[in-house]
C-alpha cells in the first residue's frame, strides 16, 4: 500500500529552469494538495484540488501551476524557478467530502534548492 | 495572517513524563483540528483528531482536548517516550471549506 507517492525526492535547479513535481496516491481519494514548508515555518498552501478536472489557488499559488487530469495524479509545475521556491513541497490526499474524519495524507515530500 | 498558532517552538521533557503541546486558532469557523506528527525527511504523519462538537479525545498515550471559548487546543503525550521526539503541527478546518491550515510546528525532545 504505498499511498501518497513523490518523486523526486531532491532536485536542483537554476534560476528560471521549470520543473514538474509528481504526486499520485493510490487511496481513490478526491481531494489532493500541495503544500510547501520553510524552515520555521508551518505548511503553506500551494494548490489544492476536489477532484479530477477541478483546482483551486491556496494562500501562495504564485509562480505554480497544477492540473488534474486523473484521480491518482496531481503534478505540480514551476515556471521560471526563483530562489524564493526553494522549500520543501508536500503533496496531499484525504477522502472527505466533508473535512470530518478525513485527515489529509502526506507524501514525503520534495526538497528543492533554486539556485 | 495565521489561523493556526503554535507559540511554542520547542519543548524538552524527560522519558515518563507529560508533554504538552499547545495550539490556538483565530477563525471561530472552524471545527474540525488535527494533530500532526513529522520525523525528519519524511512527511507528516496523522496522529489524532478532535471535532468541535467534543472537548476530548483519547488515542493510546495521546490526548487531545478542545476549548472552543478560548479557541484553544492541546496534545498530551503520557508517557513520553523517546520515539515521540518530533515535530508536532496541529491544523484546523472548517465543515464549509476544503482546505486545511497548519500551525508552525513545535519540536518536541524526550529526553532519555
Amino acid at each position: 500500500n504505498a499511498g501518497v507517492t513523490q518523486t523526486p525526492k531532491f532536485r536542483i535547479l537554476k534560476i528560471g529552469q521549470s520543473m514538474t513535481l509528481q504526486c499520485a496516491q493510490d487511496m481513490n481519494h478526491n481531494y489532493m494538495y500541495w503544500y510547501r514548508q520553510d524552515p520555521g515555518m508551518g505548511l503553506k498552501l500551494i494548490y489544492y484540488s476536489v477532484g479530477a478536472g477541478i483546482t483551486d489557488k491556496g494562500e501562495v499559488p504564485n509562480g505554480y501551476n497544477v492540473s488534474r487530469s486523473t484521480t491518482e495524479d496531481f503534478p505540480l509545475r514551476l515556471e521560471l524557478a526563483a530562489p524564493s521556491q526553494t522549500s520543501v513541497y508536500f503533496c496531499a490526499s484525504s477522502a472527505g467530502v466533508s473535512s470530518y474524519n478525513s485527515p489529509l495524507h502526506f507524501g514525503n515530500g520534495t526538497r528543492l534548492t533554486v539556485t | 495572517d495565521q489561523q493556526v498558532k503554535q507559540n511554542s517552538p520547542s519543548l524538552s521533557v524527560q522519558e515518563g513524563r507529560i508533554s504538552i503541546l499547545n495550539c490556538d486558532y483565530t477563525n471561530s469557523m472552524f471545527d474540525y483540528f488535527l494533530w500532526y506528527k513529522k520525523y525528519p525527511a519524511e512527511g507528516p504523519t496523522f496522529l489524532i483528531s478532535i471535532s468541535s462538537i467534543k472537548d476530548k479525545n483519547e488515542d493510546g498515550r495521546f490526548t487531545v482536548f478542545l476549548n472552543k471559548s478560548a479557541k484553544h487546543l492541546s496534545l498530551h503525550i503520557v508517557p513520553s517516550q523517546p520515539g515521540d521526539s518530533a515535530v508536532y503541527f496541529c491544523a484546523a478546518s472548517a465543515f464549509t471549506g476544503n482546505q486545511f491550515y497548519f500551525g508552525t510546528g513545535t519540536s518536541l525532545t524526550v529526553i532519555p
